[in-house]
């Protein structure tokens, strides 16, 4: 049973445009929301987060939107930029430290 | 800091043999996860410590998988007998109890053939 969805594998956005990825989730307890980047051969890394009495939250050219109503998590990335390729997950805390992963999304921006 | 430390980066086993995977966390950090990553179910929970005490294995497979943290500094995950589908990426992650994340360790990638 999969909490946290991520139902687009893959994803190719132009240099220079807005890249939206999305998640959605199943359990209400849910009480954090992070998004984690992933290149090759490396372990994920944080990228942005989210408490889930917020909406928005921003960071440089990152931001990520929480529908609490419609359990759903999107992060926008603009402009995207090549560099930016690679897997995104979206995790979700629930109890103590627990993160529960989505099976993420491979975005490739090309030039 | 030299981050969360797995080794080996890779590994490639006979099905039937015991494998085990290392794990250094962060100096500080008190709780350590174990997760592994497939296509099918992305990132997965096994288990985690919370100062070096197993709190959820609620997500280890099955028998033949098993984890110890003996020490602040040290954990492994072992698989004993293995088999083809527990080929994956083992990632190793800490954390502080006041952090929302986690830092990953570069991980381990299982072959079993």
């Amino acid at each position: 049973d999969q909490q946290v969805k991520q139902n687009s594998p893959s994803l190719s956005v132009q240099e220079g445009r807005i890249s939206i990825l999305n998640c959605d989730y199943t359990n209400s307890m849910f009480d954090y929301f992070l998004w984690y980047k992933k290149y090759p051969a490396e372990g994920p890394t944080f990228l942005i987060s989210i408490s889930s009495i917020k909406d928005k939250n921003e960071d440089g050219r990152f931001t990520v939107f929480l529908n609490k109503s419609a359990k759903h998590l999107s992060l926008h990335i603009v402009p995207s930029q090549p560099g930016d390729s690679a897997v995104y997950f979206c995790a979700a805390r629930i109890g103590f430290q627990k993160l529960v992963f989505g099976t993420g999304t491979r975005l490739l921006v090309s030039p | 800091d030299a981050g969360v430390i797995q080794s080996p980066r890779h590994e490639v086993t006979e099905m039937g043999q015991e494998v085990t995977l290392r794990c250094k966390p962060i100096s500080g950090h008190n709780s350590l996860f174990w997760y592994r990553q497939t296509m099918m179910r992305g990132l997965e929970l096994l288990i985690y410590f919370n100062n070096n005490v197993p709190i959820d294995d609620s997500g280890m497979p099955e028998d033949r998988f098993s984890a110890k943290m003996p020490n602040a500094s040290f954990s492994t995950l072992k698989i004993q007998p293995s088999e083809p589908r527990d080929s994956a990426v083992y990632f190793c992650a800490s954390s502080k109890d006041t952090d929302y994340g986690y830092t990953f360790g570069s991980g381990t990638r299982l072959t079993v053939v």
